[in-house]
């Protein structure tokens, strides 16, 4: 098994733009697809991201991911922040069938 | 379009047992695996357990091991989650969700199980 590890929180001007990396403790980022999660308060999930950088659709292009083998990790960007971005994002990943979730950075747009 | 309702709001007592629906429609049941997560308060999502509808197929967390029990009914396009022994810890909010490509696509409303005496 492994650990996702996102920073807690982070804080960004409209406009702006900020990634959240999600970083893998063990295997290889590589190794297994990471997906992305936008969780608004009192809202279910929605999905930004699946296999590491494709998009749904209809999630604006402003949302895009990637992965970083040299740090084992998995980043999410959004740019031209807007207010509506606040919430927490979630990466996730995969052991087996289990899913694994990395603890959510919560996003203030201000 | 996909989507997945859930069944309502539970109140319970510590060690009783609480079991959510979730009924499907816009897609054949069968095609896509369902995944249950839950939200507890001041917490991270956490995955519950995962069904492949079609074989009935389960896996679940370890932390949940011997207390979950996830079935499904394919002729009402539904899937449901049972967790026995609730304790205050189990409250949450629990949301199942379809995969059709690697991690969830579509999620349920969400349905919120309050465990106090």
């Amino acid at each position: 098994n492994f650990i996702l590890t996102q920073p807690h929180s982070v804080s960004e001007s409209p406009g702006k733009t900020v990634s959240f990396s999600c970083t893998r403790s063990s295997g290889a980022i590589a190794s297994n697809y990471v997906q992305w999660y936008q969780q608004r308060p009192g809202s279910s999930p929605t999905t930004l991201i699946y296999e590491y950088k494709q998009r749904p659709s209809g999630v604006p292009d402003r949302f895009s991911g990637s992965i970083d083998t040299s740090s084992n990790s998995a980043s999410l960007t959004i740019s031209g922040l807007k207010t509506e971005d606040e919430g927490v994002y979630y990466c996730q990943s995969y052991y087996g069938n289990t899913m694994i979730f990395g603890g959510g950075t919560k996003l203030t747009v201000l | 379009q996909v989507q997945l309702v859930q069944s309502g709001a539970e109140v319970v007592k510590p060690g009783a047992s609480a079991k959510v629906s979730c009924t499907a429609s816009g897609y054949t049941f069968t095609t896509y695996d369902i995944n249950w997560v839950r939200l507890a308060p001041g917490q991270g999502l956490e995955w519950v357990g995962w069904m492949r509808p079609d074989s009935g197929t389960t896996d679940y967390a370890q932390k949940f091991q011997g207390r979950i029990t996830i079935t499904r009914d394919t002729s009402i396009s539904t899937s449901f989650m049972e967790l026995t022994n609730l304790s205050p810890d189990d409250t949450a909010v629990y949301y199942c969700g379809v995969s059709a490509a690697s991690g969830i696509d579509y999620w349920g409303q969400g349905t919120l199980i309050t465990v106090s005496s």
